[in-house]
């Protein structure tokens, strides 16, 4: 079974300070994710990675920054947290075979900003 | 802009009933429609997806049907149970890279 972990279910950070999401995959995905949920929204991609140090943006990487120094291993960092990104944050990686394409999810991050 | 339009926000289905939901996509170029079921508490997992090539694709009980003239695809779930409660997104495809655009999400409640 792939498995994508998240660092923390939930997190409560404070406006400005710095903030790291952490996420682990045991697949040996070359391609992680980096979403964030919201109602009415769905789901924005932020950044994705399609090998270790390499990456591109999303929708929405304002306010984002990203690192994937190893390949298993891909993070989400908020260089000064604001209350906008409160939100439920979701990692991802994906696999492609034979025309069958499908993104692997973690559990989420719900980050509340106060 | 939202490349992935999803309709309805919200669906409150009877048990045995059957739950619609439809998405429209703007980008020609999307080839891979795929359907992601999220439960409360859990990441989105993939549940059945489609190629243009096909108009219909049925697993069990989750039926999608493809209009690529309209430019247009739906989930059908026959006999829908309490279980099938969860939030639903369709999702697209490029026929070049590795990205999912995402619609907005169906949040299905499936009444006893």
């Amino acid at each position: 079974d792939v498995k994508v972990t998240q660092s923390s279910r939930y997190l409560v950070k404070r406006t400005g300070e710095k903030v790291f999401l952490e996420c682990v995959q045991d697949m040996d995905h070359e391609n992680m994710f980096w979403y964030r949920q919201d109602p009415g929204l769905g789901l924005r991609l932020i950044y994705f990675s399609y090998d270790v140090k390499m990456k591109e943006k999303g929708d929405i990487p304002e306010g984002y920054s990203v690192s994937r120094e190893k390949k298993e291993r891909f993070s989400l960092i908020l260089e000064s947290a604001s209350t906008n990104q409160t939100s439920m944050y979701l990692c991802a990686s994906s696999f492609m075979s034979r025309g069958t394409y499908e993104q692997y999810f973690g559990p989420g991050t719900r980050l509340t900003v106060t | 802009q939202q490349q992935v339009k999803q309709s309805p926000q919200s669906l409150i289905v009877q048990k045995g009933g059957i739950s619609i939901i439809n998405c429209a996509y703007e980008n020609t170029a999307f080839d891979y429609f795929p359907w992601y079921q999220q439960f409360p508490g859990k990441g989105p997992a993939l549940l059945i997806a489609i190629r243009p090539d096909v108009s219909e694709k049925k697993e069990g009980r989750f039926t999608i049907s493809f209009n690529k003239s309209a430019k247009q695809f739906s989930l059908h779930i026959m006999d829908s149970q309490p279980g099938d409660s969860a939030t639903y997104f369709c999702a697209a495809k490029g026929n070049a890279g590795n990205m999912l655009t995402f619609g907005g999400g169906t949040r299905l409640m499936v009444k006893p």
